[in-house]
């Protein structure tokens, strides 16, 4: 029932690898966001998608790829891990535009952490 | 200097106590959101706001527009209300700024 669902909810993997973080919602929300929780636990955002399209892409390294095979579906891909990239990902979800209250739900967030 | 900024940075309350953040901003926005970070991690949205006040329970926020000022207060805190509130200012093109935290604790 869970809202929008990230896996893994931890991820430890050594400096070079490639990784994958998924996220998906059911909120039928149109807008889907990948943001970085650095150790300082201040929050970026990384990139937006609306409805499969890249909206929002920031100052990311390259190695970061998002990837969006329908607009229910946000993954992460992160290629040749550094240990700077360890940081808790959040995914999270909107409707653009919509009148609740609540302008995002977030993802319970994945805690990568590279050695 | 941050573009959105909180204060205070820290706060530690007795429970029962009102509570107000403050979250300046310098940047056009479209919405104001208010975020709560547990201890676990886990984040919540809990206001977007663009004008006024909204409520929600014990949680209260407003926003003034002109000042670029939003607060989010708490009435009757609770311990259980300790967490890491975030305040954050999106624009039009759905770019999204945080500020760096309130952490909030609250003594029972």
């Amino acid at each position: 029932d869970t809202a929008v669902s990230q896996t893994p909810k931890y991820l430890v993997t050594q400096m070079g690898n490639d990784k994958s973080i998924k996220c998906e919602q059911n909120l039928g929300h149109d807008t889907m966001y990948w943001y970085k929780q650095d150790s300082k636990k201040f929050l970026k955002i990384m990139f937006s998608y609306n409805n499969k399209e890249l909206i929002i892409n920031e100052t990311v390294p390259n190695r970061f790829s998002p990837k969006s095979p329908d607009k229910a579906h946000l993954n992460l891909h992160i290629n040749s891990l550094e240990l700077g990239d360890s940081a808790v990902y959040f995914c999270a979800s909107s409707q653009t535009g919509g009148a609740s209250n609540y302008g995002y739900t977030f993802g319970s967030g994945t805690r990568l952490t590279v050695v | 200097k941050n573009e959105v900024e909180q204060s205070p940075q820290n706060l530690t309350a007795q429970e029962g106590e009102f509570i107000t953040i403050n979250c300046s901003y310098s940047v056009g926005i479209s919405a104001l959101h208010w975020l709560q970070q547990h201890p676990g991690g886990g984040i919540v949205s809990l206001f977007m706001l663009s004008s006024g006040k909204k409520k929600h329970g014990r949680l209260i926020a407003t926003i003034n527009i002109q000042e670029k000022h939003s607060s989010l207060h708490i009435t009757a805190s609770h311990p259980r209300d300790s967490a890491v509130y975030i305040c954050a200012a999106s624009n039009r093109d759905d770019k999204i700024i945080f500020g760096k935290g309130t952490r909030l604790h609250i003594l029972p």
